[in-house]
């Protein structure tokens, strides 16, 4: 089975801490997703990842980046954590070209 | 550009019951379709998809989705709910890219009267 995994389920941090969410799959898959969750608005994506080193913006970047140095690793950074971005952040990954993605339990972030 | 709609914000039916919940999807050419299911506080987990073939898709946890070109929908269906069921679901469109970009409808909020 595809494992994603995240490294924190819950988390508080204060506005202005950089924040790091880590995102890891176990399954040699070459693309990973970075999404937000906001109730009413579904799933937003933020950021995804193609390939190590590669990175392209989704819908909604803003305040956000990423990175993936390895192919199984995928990390995304608030540079500046602001009240704004509480949220639950989900992360998933995929095989490639048309395949369906695997997520992660996700974890939800609170910005105070 | 692809697009996908849930019509349907929240759903309440009576456990045993069947269910229906609504998809309907913009796409240029064959659409890849996916639906996944997300229990309270947890993850997406994909219930069934859509690549080819026969219109009517078996999934996991008793779910089927029919595939209807003319109506552009893709309706997920279960013949008796559990309360287990109790979840949002998702419908979603492979986007078209090559790193399997998936574009989500807003989701269908299904709660099981007892």
């Amino acid at each position: 089975d595809v494992k994603v995994t995240q490294s924190s389920r819950y988390l508080v941090k204060r506005t202005g801490e950089k924040v790091f969410l880590e995102c890891v799959q176990d399954m040699d898959h070459e693309n990973m997703f970075w999404y937000r969750q906001d109730p009413g608005l579904g799933l937003r994506l933020i950021y995804f990842s193609y390939d190590v080193k590669m990175k392209e913006k989704g819908d909604i970047p803003e305040g956000y980046s990423v990175s993936r140095e390895k192919k199984e690793r995928f990390s995304l950074i608030l540079e500046s954590a602001s009240t704004n971005q509480t949220s639950m952040y989900l992360c998933a990954s995929s095989l490639g070209g048309k395949g369906e993605q695997y997520f992660g339990p996700g974890t939800r972030l609170t910005v105070t | 550009a692809q697009s996908v709609t849930q019509p349907d914000i929240h759903i309440t039916v009576s456990e045993g019951a069947s269910l229906e919940l609504r998809c309907n999807y913009s796409y240029g050419a064959t659409p890849y379709l996916f639906w996944y299911v997300q229990s309270p506080g947890q993850g997406l987990q994909l219930l069934l998809k859509y690549f080819s073939g026969d219109t009517l898709v078996q999934g996991i946890k008793g779910f089927e989705a029919e595939f209807k070109r003319s109506q552009s929908s893709f309706n997920l269906r279960k013949p008796s709910v559990h309360w287990s069921d109790a979840a949002e679901y998702f419908c979603a469109v492979w986007s078209g890219s090559s790193a399997s970009k998936i574009i989500f409808g807003s989701g269908t909020r299904l709660s099981i009267r007892p």
